[in-house]
């Protein structure tokens, strides 16, 4: 159960778009379309942003938009905001029901 | 609407127990899956356990599995993780989350957390 590698950090400018990668393995990321993605503000809990890759639950903004390439996950963020300064984390299925999350990435909006 | 309310946490020394509760409301608990996922301060969030709707099969990740007990009790609406034999590794936010009916079972709403110190 090693946790997926996400880069620590990402920034952009508002406007613009940002991608943020998690890299896992076939036995979880790449061996099941069942990626999700949560956002975490300072102090808060974490919120569901994207599920099963790409999916978003209502009233998560279309800025937020999820693939997947083989092993490796992305969460773009197009149109940068600036409340979209926030941590964000993926996970994904592990089989035989298991879970994993990636460590994190801090988005900073310059 | 749906709300999670963590309670239980405190500080404990190494080698003692700990309950800790998630009331649910606001939906139907007993047709839910549930999760506990651990943060450590300033960390990540790591996965630590899930139980069926039902309540009868569960998992646990490697660092809690033999130490750690997840239950649900679907008359009180309360999701509840026994945790035994405690160790400063375990310090924590604790959070109980739902998961969402859909394939990917993702967890759609998060209680706020309630956080363990295990110090001497």
């Amino acid at each position: 159960q090693s946790a997926l590698t996400q880069p620590p950090s990402a920034s952009g400018s508002p406007g613009q778009s940002v991608t943020i990668s998690c890299t896992g393995t076939s036995s979880d990321v790449g061996g099941y379309n069942y990626v999700s993605w949560y956002q975490q503000e300072p102090g808060k809990a974490p919120k569901l942003m994207l599920y099963e890759v790409s999916k978003r639950p209502s009233g998560v903004p279309g800025r937020f938009s999820g693939s997947k390439s083989g092993n490796t996950a992305s969460l773009t963020v197009s149109g940068l905001q600036a409340e979209d300064e926030a941590d964000y984390y993926c996970s994904s299925y592990a089989g035989s029901n298991n879970w994993v999350f990636g460590g994190g990435t801090k988005l900073t909006v310059l | 609407q749906v709300q999670l309310v963590e309670s239980g946490g405190g500080v404990v020394q190494p080698g003692r127990s700990l309950r800790l509760s998630c009331a649910a409301s606001g939906f139907a608990f007993s047709s839910y899956g549930m999760h506990w996922v651990r943060q450590a301060p300033g960390k990540g969030l790591e996965w630590v356990a899930v139980i069926w709707f039902g309540g009868t099969n569960k998992n646990y990740a490697d660092s809690v599995k033999g130490r750690f007990t997840i239950s649900k009790d679907n008359s009180k609406n309360t999701l509840y993780l026994q945790m035994n034999s405690l160790r400063a590794e375990d310090t924590a936010v604790y959070y109980c989350a739902r998961e969402r009916l859909v394939a990917a079972r993702p967890l759609d709403y998060w209680g706020q957390g309630t956080l363990v110190t295990v110090s001497s």
